[in-house]
């Protein structure tokens, strides 16, 4: 299985918005509404931010939201703040019943 | 509040098994409701699903680990664990194990994660 696609690195001032996106296939992101996203700090165990595309976890800001589109996914999140400078991560299920994972983004607040 | 707890060897040889535990508290991995599975991540890299086990019996692996992979579990001290055969040097990673809701499938609770180094 491949990973996803994700940009490497995406930048944004703070109080804008930035949007990374996910690509996959029909066999995965385009086949089921199983796509979850995670944020990582260094030296920090990834958090789950958004599951099912667009679902928020109780906790997480509305800054940060989830869509799809065909076989790409995306989050975005408004209002950036110092904080939101992370990597971050989409994972999708697949239809071979297995997980797989984008190949990770950096956000720069700058 | 669910923990997870990865705990075994920092340091294994090449060609040896990894072995890795993680002791759940808070809630038990017998429920029906959930797979508990086992992910990494290379220094400075991305993260890797490497399987998961639904304690009522069925496992999945990813198909380029498969073949040497075992996850099992034991329900009477609330821990699951990985072994990891043949390793090289590219199995040199954080281990990283997690709670997988059946209702959404993603990954909802994280332990902190433990470094394994595969070295002589």
């Amino acid at each position: 299985q491949s990973a996803l696609t994700q940009p490497a690195s995406v930048s944004g001032s703070p109080g804008q918005s930035s949007t990374i996106s996910c690509a996959g296939t029909s066999s995965d992101v385009g086949g089921y509404n199983y796509v979850s996203w995670y944020q990582q700090h260094p030296g920090k165990a990834p958090k789950l931010l958004i599951y099912e595309v667009s679902n928020r976890p109780s906790g997480v800001s509305n800054r940060f939201s989830g869509s799809k589109s065909g076989n790409t996914a995306s989050l975005t999140i408004s209002g950036l703040q110092a904080e939101d400078e992370a990597d971050y991560y989409c994972s999708s299920f697949t239809s071979s019943s297995t997980w797989v994972f984008g190949g990770g983004t950096k956000l720069t607040v700058l | 509040q669910v923990q997870l707890q990865e705990s075994g060897p920092g340091l294994v040889k090449p060609s040896q098994t990894l072995s890795l535990t993680c002791t759940v508290s808070g809630g038990s991995i017998s429920s029906s409701n959930y797979y508990w599975s086992w992910i990494r991540q290379p220094a400075g890299k991305g993260l890797e699903w490497i399987g998961r086990i639904y304690t009522r019996g069925s496992t999945t692996y990813n198909p380029s680990l498969k073949s040497r992979i075992t996850i099992s579990a034991d329900t009477s001290k609330n821990q699951f664990s990985l072994r990891l055969s043949s390793v090289t040097a590219a199995d040199t990673a954080v281990y990283y194990c997690a709670r997988l809701p059946m209702a959404g499938l993603h990954f909802d609770y994280w332990g902190q994660g433990t470094l394994v180094t595969v070295s002589s």
